[in-house]
């Protein structure tokens, strides 16, 4: 079945900095690519996605970018303010290709 | 916010006892998935419900059981309550139309704790 890894599991950058999170899957068939920010208490909540067709897609300050050949995508996000502290989940879709599965979290802190 | 409301939001039971909780989905969307979330980890995946039928099972004992009604909304029934039962659990609704990698939008989440 699929596996997701993530990485680094807790990122601390200075406000206005860029923060970058990694994921690697291993199902070569996957095609979708959501990232999720959960903040204390709070349901996750999807803030961009990709599919495999395309290799970048940006969104105001966060970005994500998909290398299928390696297998891993990327979140970035530049000119982080303190809203932006969470803890951040990439998915894949599992072998049925509808559900998810996530890596274990990020948790990034912007200090001011 | 998404339209997706459980509820309710916190419970409490003891160990042997059951638990339902609810899900309603996002206008138009006909899938329902069910997450188990424990303390510092990643959404892991229970089951999910489409067009009233289980569609795909996650690594779960089969006390952990689930519901879709005609309007889409869920249940998920836990029975025989363990310790470490006690978690966040996510409905997540989605519209699927057969293909892979469809959006999902969670709900706030019941947060359950079994003492």
């Amino acid at each position: 079945g699929e596996n997701v890894e993530q990485h680094p599991s807790t990122l601390s950058v200075q406000e206005g900095d860029s923060a970058v999170i990694k994921c690697t899957y291993s199902d070569s068939a996957s095609n979708y690519f959501p990232w999720y920010k959960q903040e204390l208490g709070k349901r996750p909540q999807l803030i961009i996605d990709i599919r495999s067709n395309v290799g970048e897609k940006k969104d105001q300050r966060i970005a994500v970018t998909l290398n299928k050949t390696a297998k891993h995508f990327s979140l970035h996000i530049t000119e982080t303010q303190p809203e932006d502290s969470a803890v951040y989940f990439c998915a894949a879709p599992d072998n049925y290709g509808q559900n998810f599965v996530f890596g274990p979290g990020t948790r990034l802190s912007v200090l001011p | 916010e998404t339209g997706v409301t459980q509820s309710p939001t916190h419970l409490i039971k003891t160990r042997g006892q059951q638990v339902t909780l609810r899900c309603s989905s996002q206008s138009g969307h006909n899938t329902v998935s069910w997450y188990q979330q424990a303390l510092g980890q990643g959404p892991q995946f229970i089951f999910q419900y489409y067009r009233e039928e289980e569609n795909g099972r996650g690594n779960f004992p089969p006390r952990f059981s689930g519901l879709q009604f005609p309007n889409y909304s869920s249940e998920l029934n836990v029975n025989a309550l363990e310790l470490d039962d006690s978690a966040l659990y996510l409905c997540a609704s989605s519209l699927s139309v057969g293909g892979a990698g469809e959006t999902q939008y969670f709900g706030p989440g019941t947060r359950l704790l079994v003492l």
